[in-house]
């Protein structure tokens, strides 16, 4: 069964403080898998893609990183800012070309920074 | 550059009223356009998407209808709504052949 699924749930961090969220999938076969930022009442927007050949992608203090064989995937968040308030969420696609790709959504992980 | 609308942000509606939720996308043509519901605690649910005018798919049964009448436009409706179709619905959109890439700010519904 094709699933995404994130940990933890939930994370509160002190303000200038490090953090890794972890996504795994069972998903197959994989195409790429790209992480969002929700926040509080507003649309996913997109952190990072990355494809089966990708390890790690950075975006600002965002850094994604991809291992295919165990099918697991981490954001790490450097130096966190209130503004990094808000739930990450993880999906993976099996999208090959096709018109519309496959997507999976895991359920994300609520952050909390706290001054 | 491309930027994608929604509206209403909330709504509060009696079950059984009608509804009609609609997204336009800026600045970019022949998008594909895609509609999500979010329920609390749950990740995001793919209920429509379309890849041209009049093209519609639909991924789960339900109370919901969706339409392109024009390239840009994408719009949700239900003719009679349900306790359970209350939610924060998603439009988003992307270039043909690729997932979706940019959501709106979303619809938060709550039925009555």
């Amino acid at each position: 069964k094709n699933q995404v699924e994130q940990s933890p749930q939930s994370l509160i961090i002190l303000e200038g403080k490090n953090c890794t969220l972890q996504c795994n999938y069972t998903v197959s076969p994989f195409s790429n898998l790209r992480w969002y930022k929700q926040d509080t009442g507003r649309g996913p927007v997109s952190l990072t893609i990355m494809t089966f050949s990708e390890n790690t992608k950075s975006n600002g203090r965002y850094t994604a990183t991809l291992d295919a064989d165990t099918k697991q995937s981490s954001l790490h968040i450097t130096a966190s800012q209130l503004s990094d308030s808000a739930s990450y969420i993880c999906v993976v696609s099996t999208d090959r070309g096709s018109t519309l790709g496959r997507l999976y959504f895991g359920r994300g992980t609520q952050l909390t920074v706290w001054p | 550059s491309q930027t994608i609308h929604q509206w209403p942000a909330t709504l509060v509606q009696p079950v059984g009223s009608p509804l009609s939720l609609e997204c336009t996308v800026e600045g970019t043509s022949n998008p594909n356009l895609y509609w999500y519901r979010q329920a609390a605690g749950r990740g995001l649910q793919l209920l429509f998407y379309s890849v041209g005018i009049g093209q519609i798919s639909s991924e789960v049964p339900q109370n919901l209808s969706a339409s392109r009448p024009q390239d840009r436009q994408f719009i949700l409706s239900s003719k009679k709504l349900l306790l359970s179709d209350s939610g924060f619905y998603l439009c988003a959109w992307s270039v043909r052949g690729t997932q979706p890439q940019h959501f709106g700010d979303g619809t938060r519904l709550s039925i009555l």
